[in-house]
């Protein structure tokens, strides 16, 4: 256990739902990533955080996908309108300082049908 | 970010010891390199960090030469729960810490 929560773990929804994730960092923590993986690859960087600050967004992120931190505390992932494609693990990771090590999450399994 | 290449797959036995090398010819000066490890439906979790020579914790070594283009990571006597991915990257000290992963180094341990 790292420290970092995620929930739920697991998540089963219809093409077509809106999902929403959340993660709970370390609580000093101020920086908090979130990341995605499919099976057989490595994570992919989805979004960062710096406090309530969301400082980065990839490509990936289409404009489905949104995510809080509202506070600087916990994060929400939420994808609206959920395709097939977007079944994967979603990553959550945190770390105290730019150059700190990140410490991720159990991580939620999202499965669309 | 620089590119990482490692095996995709490697198989040992317990008690062995196991030697994942990763290439990547294109870091920068800046660039420091890190060693996670995933085990099936879990998070990575960090096991090693190191800038160059030699750098030994608890679970593992890291070994870089002068010229930084490659490392390895040495998990000396390993048991079955070593079984899991392990992932190579680089990480720049500049800037938020975006981590770039590969696809890693699957380790099968057997009896």
């Amino acid at each position: 256990d790292t420290g970092v929560s995620q929930d739920p773990r697991h998540k089963i929804t219809k093409r077509g739902q809106n999902v929403t994730f959340r993660c709970d960092p370390i609580s000093e923590h101020n920086r908090l990533y979130w990341y995605r993986q499919t099976l057989g690859q490595g994570p992919e960087f989805l979004t960062y955080f710096q406090n309530e600050a969301q400082l980065e967004k990839s490509r990936l992120l289409s404009d489905r996908f949104s995510a809080e931190r509202p506070k600087g505390s916990f994060s929400t992932l939420e994808i609206q309108r959920t395709e097939q494609g977007d079944s994967a693990m979603y990553l959550c990771a945190s770390s105290l300082g730019r150059t700190d090590t990140q410490y991720f999450g159990p991580g939620t399994r999202l499965t669309v049908l | 970010l620089a590119k990482t290449t490692q095996p995709i797959s490697m198989d040992s036995y317990e008690g062995q010891e196991v030697n994942i090398t990763c290439s990547h010819n294109n870091i920068a000066t800046n660039d420091y390199i890190t060693w996670y490890q995933q085990f099936p439906s879990q998070g990575p979790r960090f096991i090693i960090q190191g800038y160059k020579t030699k750098v030994t914790n608890e679970v593992a070594s890291l070994f870089i030469p002068a010229d930084r283009k490659s490392s390895t990571l040495s998990l000396p006597r390993v048991s079955l729960s070593d079984t899991a991915v392990y992932y190579c990257l680089v990480e720049g000290n500049t800037g938020f810490q975006k981590l770039v992963f590969g696809t890693g180094t699957r380790l099968l341990v057997s009896p």
